[in-house]
């Protein structure tokens, strides 16, 4: 079966700090994406990478920033977490540049205090 | 440009049947629909690819018009199973003059009771 895990199913963290998102996945996928989701507003799409060490600025990018050092891991950086950033998070991978048939991991609810 | 889907929510009893539409002003590449039930990750049903495409999963089926600028999504005789928040995902090709992307509507809730 195909997997994409996050590191962690919820997470609570203090305004300010910097918080780290992991994503692994064992498809030996090109494509990987962060989406945030938040109730009634969908799936938006933070950043994605088509490559190692590439990454394009999704339709939110500002207050994170992300890291592929390696191609089935992507990261998801906050640098100084803030309250509005609290949000269910989803990584996905895709054979496709066009992110085709996305999978996704289960996500990770952030919540920043 | 985030596609419009309608209705935001829907319940129905087990046996009945809905539809789900996704609009978008411009023309699409591709259309691709997920479905999330509650508390799981999103999980792909199938993408159209071609004006005028028509494709089925189970009871499940999905419609793209010739201009590619709506999909419906097709339930029929729905089960309790079907229950959970339908996005579609059209991509965006060569989206800032690099590789393309997926912008999601915001999602149409279902809810079958029995």
């Amino acid at each position: 079966d195909v997997k994409v895990t996050q590191s962690s199913r919820y997470l609570v963290k203090r305004t300010g700090e910097k918080v780290f998102l992991e994503c692994v996945q064992d498809m030996d996928h090109e494509n990987m994406f962060w989406y945030r989701q938040d109730p009634g507003l969908g799936l938006r799409l933070i950043y994605f990478s088509y490559d190692v060490k590439m990454k394009e600025k999704g339709d939110i990018p500002e207050g994170y920033s992300v890291s592929r050092e390696k191609k089935e891991r992507f990261s998801l950086i906050l640098e100084s977490a803030s309250t509005n950033q609290t949000s269910m998070y989803l990584c996905a991978s895709s054979a496709s540049p066009q992110g085709e048939k996305l999978f996704f991991g289960s996500g990770t609810q952030l919540s920043v205090l | 440009q985030q596609p419009v889907q309608s209705p935001q929510a829907v319940i129905l009893r087990e046996g009945e049947d809905a539809v789900i539409n996704c609009s978008s002003s411009k023309a699409l590449y591709s259309v691709h629909w997920y479905r999330q039930k509650h508390g799981e990750a999103p999980v792909f049903l199938m993408i159209l690819l071609k004006g005028g495409e028509q494709k089925g999963h189970e009871k499940i089926s999905a419609s793209f018009n010739e201009k590619k600028q709506q999909s419906s999504l097709y339930l029929t005789a729905s089960q309790l199973s079907y229950s959970g928040t339908y996005f579609c995902g059209p991509s965006r090709f060569n989206y800032g003059g690099s590789q393309g992307n997926l912008i999601f509507g915001k999602g149409t809730k279902l809810s079958v009771k029995p």
